[in-house]
């Protein structure tokens, strides 16, 4: 299967600062890479769709100048939380749609887990 | 809109039995691609094994079958042999072609603990 990466897995940062979240996909390019958070025991939930070199499309009830995402490349998407506090502490996990051999398929990130004190 | 059902939030098995894990959607789409994937405690989700709508025939990989009838929107996964390893949460996933600019719609998951 494909590899996808994320960095950094954990992070820790005051309230009122913004913490970068980086997602690649390191043996395929990916037109498409998709943002989820998760709480414990519970499903993902999407928060935006990815498109390289065009806008980001975030799902309803998510604030897009609170998490801002950036698809530069075929390869790289950043998910970035602005002015986090205590309430977006949470799991983040990217994705990325593989379209080799006509198998679409989504592979995942190992997840970030960020803390805002 | 699409939907997954996942109607076992908890499972169990003992070591080296079966286990059969449900799921079910509802699509008005005839093109899509249906998985199974693995959330071990790391909380890396894993690919456990894929499913195209247009074969009839069911997806196998290794341990791991599923049991796909299309009409039904069934779509059920049964672990054979299980191992330890196995302890995990698994979601079904449902997905649009991206022709169709679709987004992957999840399960609310099942908790399965295999027991030695």
């Amino acid at each position: 299967g494909a590899v996808v990466s994320q960095h950094p897995s954990r992070v820790i940062c005051k309230s009122g600062t913004s913490v970068k979240i980086e997602c690649r996909s390191l043996d395929f390019q990916a037109t498409t890479m998709f943002w989820y958070r998760q709480f414990p025991k519970q499903s993902l939930m999407l928060m935006a769709t990815s498109n390289e070199g065009s806008k980001a499309t975030y799902e309803q009830g998510v604030e897009k100048d609170k998490f801002l995402i950036n698809h530069a490349s075929l390869t790289l998407s950043t998910l970035t939380v602005t002015s986090a506090h205590p309430e977006d502490s949470s799991f983040y996990i990217c994705s990325a749609r593989d379209f080799r051999g006509f198998q679409e398929t989504q592979y995942f990130g190992p997840g970030t887990r960020l803390l805002v004190l | 809109a699409q939907t997954v059902t996942q109607s076992q939030p908890e499972m169990s098995v003992q070591e080296a039995e079966t286990v059969t894990l449900s799921c079910t959607y509802d699509t008005s789409e005839n093109n899509y691609y249906l998985f199974w994937y693995k959330q071990p405690p790391s909380r890396q989700m894993i690919l456990v094994i894929r499913q195209e709508a247009y074969k009839q025939q069911n997806a196998t990989e290794n341990r791991f079958s599923v049991n796909f009838q299309k009409a039904a929107k069934s779509f059920s996964l049964k672990i054979s042999d299980s191992q330890l390893g196995d302890t995990a949460m698994y979601f079904c996933a449902f997905m649009t072609p991206n022709t169709n600019a679709g987004k992957s719609t999840f399960g609310d998951g099942t908790t399965l603990t295999v027991k030695p």
